[in-house]
């Protein structure tokens, strides 16, 4: 069964220090998405992306978030500067096309301290 | 804004039993809608796909979509403990997916 590869598992940050978090997507996949999950709250999308451009954002994704796909099989979320809030499990997800379902990676657990 | 909502639960049924889970969302423009199952402190898994209106089974699960009332919904037959999970109600209109806030089912032994 092919699978979402993501790592870290767990991160361990200081408010003001820079983050990248790490997905490997399905190699048939187009789409590819990162979302949240703060403890005990909905899973929140946080940007969208397909033929190598942001294809949408949400108000969370402000100017301390960024996206880069910088090999064709490599798909990172940067997070420039985080803060406490930004405390919470980061998913990548990716699918075949539009109306498809997601398959998720198993996640990265970002603690900022 | 696009909203899924769903009860938070806990659902609470005794092993065996029949788990009906419900959401209900406001784009009438969505086209598919998806189950997820999650496990506490993991990610969520797709467990059923729905694109049209009626019923979809595929093993112990039944999904069931109509449109008009926006309603879509989740059967579990047989419930085991191992259904015990956050069930994550999922729509698209071919954008991003929205997800509801889960409804948490506890199957009692």
């Amino acid at each position: 069964e092919p699978e979402v590869t993501q790592t870290p598992s767990h991160q361990v940050t200081q408010m003001g220090q820079e983050v990248i978090l790490r997905c490997v997507p399905i190699s048939n996949h187009l789409y590819f998405y990162w979302y949240r999950q703060i403890l005990g709250q909905k899973v929140e999308f946080l940007v969208s992306f397909y033929n190598n451009e942001i294809s949408e954002k949400s108000e969370i994704f402000d100017d301390q978030f960024s996206v880069e796909r910088p090999d064709g099989s490599n798909f990172t979320l940067k997070i420039r500067s985080t803060k406490l809030e930004d405390s919470a499990m980061y998913f990548c997800a990716s699918r075949t096309g539009p109306g498809a379902g997601y398959t998720f990676g198993s996640g990265t657990r970002l603690t900022v301290v | 804004q696009k909203e899924v909502e769903q009860n938070s639960g806990p659902l609470s049924v005794p092993e065996g039993a029949i788990a009906s889970l419900n959401c209900t969302y406001s784009d009438r423009g969505s086209q598919s809608f998806f189950w997820y199952r999650q496990y506490s402190g993991k990610s969520p898994e797709l467990i059923m796909s729905i694109y049209s209106n009626g019923d979809k089974e595929d093993g112990r699960f039944t999904a069931q979509l109509n449109k008009a009332s926006q309603y879509v919904s989740l059967l579990i037959r047989d419930s085991q403990p191992s259904d015990s999970a956050t069930y994550l109600c999922a729509v698209t209109g071919y954008q991003k997916v929205t997800f509801g806030i889960g409804t948490k089912l506890q199957v009692i032994p």
